[in-house]
Parts: C-alpha cells; sequence; structure tokens
C-alpha cells in the first residue's frame, strides 16, 4: 500500500522569494515519486520525478525536489518564485515501475503575489 | 503534435443521458489509464489497460465502461449519468513492458458537467 501527504494545502509567496511545497510518502515497495503542476483549468504537467536514482533530482522551470528516505520526504523547491508558477501541485507516488498507479496527494495550491 | 488528446474538452448533458470521451495517444506506449478529478481536485484511479487488455478496475460504478479497440485508444462510457458524475476526467498513457519506467503522459482533461 502507498500514500501520499501534502502537509500544506495552500502556500503563499512574494515573487522572488524561494519557494517549499512539503510532501511526506509511505510505501511498502521501493517507490517512485513525482511532483506534477495543474494550472488553472489545464491538465497535469510532469515537473520532475524520481526513480531510485539521484536523490536530488531537478525538473522544469527551476524546480528540484530532493528524495530523503529516512524521513520518507520528497519536498519541493524553487530558489525564486516568479507570477507564472501560481498553480496546484500534486506530489505522487507509485511502487516501482509495473502496471501500479499513481497515488496521488490531496495538492497544495501555490499563490505567488506581486 | 499533442501526445495524449481527448475529446470533448468540455461536456454538458443532462442527467440520465448517455455519453462517451474518447483517448488516443501517439507515445508508442502500452499501457492507458483513467483517472477522475473531483471538486475538491482529487485525483484517483478509475481504470487502467495494458495492449488492450483490463488490467485495473478500481471501485467504479457499472454504468462506467471502458473500451480499448487497439492499444494507441482507451475510451470511456458512461451510462445513466448521475449529477456525481460531475468531473475532471483525466486520460493518460505509460510504457510499462520496456525500459526504464518514467511515469505517466497526461492528456488536457475532460470537464464533463451533468445538469
Amino acid at each position: 500500500a502507498q500514500s501520499v501527504t501534502q502537509l500544506d494545502s495552500h502556500v503563499s509567496v512574494s515573487e522572488g522569494t524561494p519557494v517549499l511545497l512539503r510532501c511526506n510518502y509511505s510505501s511498502s515497495y521501493s517507490p517512485s515519486l513525482f511532483w506534477y503542476v495543474q494550472h488553472p483549468n489545464k491538465g497535469l504537467q510532469l515537473l520532475l520525478k524520481y526513480t531510485s536514482a539521484a536523490t536530488l533530482v531537478k525538473g522544469i522551470n527551476g524546480f528540484e525536489a530532493e528524495f530523503k528516505k529516512s524521513e520518507t520526504s520528497f519536498h519541493l523547491t524553487k530558489p525564486s518564485a516568479h507570477m507564472s508558477d501560481a498553480a496546484e501541485y500534486f506530489c505522487v507516488v507509485s511502487a516501482d515501475s509495473g502496471y501500479s498507479t499513481l497515488t496521488f496527494g490531496k495538492g497544495t495550491m501555490l499563490l505567488v503575489s506581486p | 503534435d499533442t501526445a495524449v488528446s481527448q475529446t470533448p474538452k468540455y461536456l454538458v448533458t443532462q442527467m440520465g443521458n448517455d455519453k462517451s470521451i474518447k483517448c488516443e495517444q501517439n507515445l508508442g506506449h502500452d499501457t492507458m489509464y483513467w483517472y477522475k478529478q473531483d471538486s475538491k481536485k482529487f485525483l484517483k484511479i478509475m481504470f487502467s489497460y495494458n495492449n488492450k487488455e483490463l488490467i485495473i478496475n478500481e471501485t467504479v460504478p457499472n454504468r462506467f465502461s471502458p473500451k480499448s479497440p487497439d492499444k494507441a485508444h482507451l475510451n470511456l462510457h458512461i451510462n445513466s449519468l448521475e449529477l456525481g458524475d460531475s468531473a475532471v476526467y483525466f486520460c493518460a498513457s505509460s510504457q510499462v513492458s520496456r525500459g526504464p519506467w518514467n511515469g505517466y503522459t497526461f492528456g488536457s482533461g475532460t470537464r464533463l458537467t451533468v445538469v
């Protein structure tokens, strides 16, 4: 069984300040972990993925995440927020490969103010 | 060239009607999925097909019937639509059987509103 907990339903930052979106997971298997972003009325776009290679994963648009097995965390960060980063972010876990389905967190809405 | 395309993008229909949502992927993936996103934006798996064969069927009413004519297509037919079926439905695809698994590619979603 696997589950994901996104610790904040909303995060508000000012443009140019760092972003931290927190995610904890549990999985019976060696997990694959993902962050997806959903802009208003849009589909889901993959930001980055961890699939048992390097623990620090770099994604698109300056985002990165670090897999910490001891803390069962996969927090998403960005050094400097941009207005266009305002969106819903989903942390996702899957058992490694196979037909396993994705288990989504409940999402964190990132609000960016000028 | 869209990798996973769904049609229609929006669908408004009356209770009791039957409707279909189509999904096509041009990535050569062997596995396709339907996910439902509810009003609170929570996403949950409904079905999964691998090479046209149903492999995952979560607890979904029988009114929902997926159909996969070939491995590039996975359509979702819904009978006797109910108000509670209003949601955004996402199609996705994935390459499972060969090479490293890179997760899913999602379509842009179909917003279904039942009135």
